[in-house]
């Protein structure tokens, strides 16, 4: 069992906006503004989107935007594309230990 | 342009040992916290164990504290996770990892089989 919540499927049709939770406590999403999400297609490792709850590196698609509330953080994808379909896993800082969340398959329809 | 490359996974037996390194390039390995991240086959990842730049601080999960230890030699730029007394469970793809100082992950390696079978 992963220690922060995050729905195990999503999707949205092309050009749609799509928004995917992730659950934590006041232990890690609601004790740090250290959230960040990973975007993972088939068979490749994790690329950072969001880093620090709503900021993007650079090479990110401003289509993709963080936010947070309490102990619940959000990434939300506009404009929807097919190379968006993939699996998205968000991250906090724990306290001298890192969690993740169990993954988001994101469906294009 | 920024490298990890890891090494060393393989086929080991319940309560073996196995050591993967992690050759690094690109960026000033020794300025850089590392991490390994985890993936079970088929499930989400799982943070393993972090390494302070300079190596004096290290930090491990629950689940693999007392059997893995993280290391790194900034003169090679080079991690490593040794792996001790495996169990089934650690069966993964290892993910060598950049840290960055505001608790994220910027740079993934390709990562590095890990089966632990009898």
């Amino acid at each position: 069992q992963s220690a922060l919540t995050q729905p195990p499927s999503a999707s949205g049709s092309p050009g749609q906006s799509v928004t995917i939770s992730c659950t934590g406590t006041s232990s890690d999403v609601g004790g740090y503004n250290y959230v960040s999400w990973y975007q993972q297609h088939p068979g490749k490792a994790p690329k950072l989107m969001i880093y620090e709850v709503n900021k993007r590196p650079s090479g990110v698609p401003d289509r993709f935007s963080g936010s947070k509330s309490g102990n619940t953080a959000s990434l939300t994808v506009s404009g929807l594309q097919a190379e968006d379909e993939a699996d998205y896993y968000c991250s906090s800082y724990a306290g001298i230990k890192w969690v993740f969340g169990g993954g988001t398959k994101l469906t294009v329809l | 342009e920024v490298q990890l490359v890891e090494s060393g996974g393989g086929l080991v037996q319940p309560g073996g040992s196995l050591r993967l390194s992690c050759a690094a390039s690109g960026f000033t390995f020794s300025s850089s916290g590392m991490t390994w991240v985890r993936q079970a086959p088929g499930k989400g990842l799982e943070w393993v164990s972090h390494i302070s730049s300079s190596g004096t601080t290290t930090y491990y999960a629950d689940s693999v504290k007392g059997r893995f230890t993280i290391s790194r030699d900034n003169a090679k730029n080079s991690l490593y996770l040794q792996m001790n007394s495996l169990r089934d469970e650690d069966s993964a793809v290892y993910y060598c990892v950049r840290f960055r100082s505001g608790s994220y992950f910027d740079y993934w390696g390709p990562g590095t089989l890990v089966t632990v079978s009898s």
